[in-house]
């Protein structure tokens, strides 16, 4: 089972900062099948990227995807309050796996 | 457009067996696979397994082989997760959600959560 280890656990930033969130895989993913969703209080996840770098349908370009192999990363520029939420990566290959979460702070 | 809705919360015995749905539309039903996931709470997402809604062949993640059963009724389009036996451990959200299209994809439609909560 391939184990994704996200960091940092909680992020706390004013608006309009940059955000950067880790998500780090125990085996490398293949294919970049490399998904993250975003996961607000009192609601389902809805996805955001998917193929590591690929932004789902209506999701705003503020949002943006990298990495392979390993190590990925969520990258949310001009972070606004809405944002507030908790980022899961997914990894969708033969055993799909959940990270534990990154809770984004809004203040 | 595509929409997933699940049925509402349920309370129940230890002991006893729940049944959630799942009924998907806007799209061709038999075309994408079913997944369930479970969310404890205030903990993160765990996922338990899918089911092919062409075949009807369900798999199971480690840690769901034995008390839970994914089911289908593809003339209404639905797809279901039993959890018998309850435990107090299985109170949780159970999400399902939509598979994208090709063999491995993301999850790109989610139905809005069933509450199972398991209490004497």
């Amino acid at each position: 089972e391939i184990v994704l280890t996200q960091s940092p656990g909680t992020l706390s930033l004013p608006p309009g900062e940059r955000a950067t969130l880790s998500c780090r895989a125990s085996q490398r993913v293949s294919s970049s099948y490399l998904a993250w969703y975003q996961q607000k209080p009192g609601q389902a996840p809805r996805l955001l990227i998917y193929g590591a770098s690929s932004r789902a349908t209506g999701i705003p370009d503020r949002f943006s995807g990298s990495g392979s192999g390993t190590d990925f990363t969520l990258a949310i520029s001009r972070l606004e309050p809405e944002d507030s939420a908790v980022y899961y990566c997914q990894q969708y290959g033969d055993s799909p796996t959940f990270g534990q979460g990154t809770k984004v702070e809004i203040k | 457009q595509v929409q997933v809705i699940q049925s509402g919360s349920e309370l129940k015995e230890p002991g006893t067996s729940v049944k959630v749905s799942c009924k998907a539309s806007g799209y061709t039903f038999t075309t994408h696979t079913v997944v369930w996931v479970r969310q404890a709470p205030g903990q993160g997402l765990e996922w338990m397994g899918w089911i092919n809604t062409h075949t009807g062949i369900p798999t199971y993640a480690q840690g769901f082989t034995r008390r839970f059963v994914f089911s289908l009724d593809t003339s209404v389009s639905t797809a279901y997760l039993q959890i018998n036996s309850l435990k107090t451990e299985d109170t949780a959200m159970y999400y399902c959600a939509r598979e994208g299209d090709g063999d491995f994809a993301p999850l790109d439609h989610w139905g809005q959560g069933t509450l199972v909560t398991v209490s004497s």
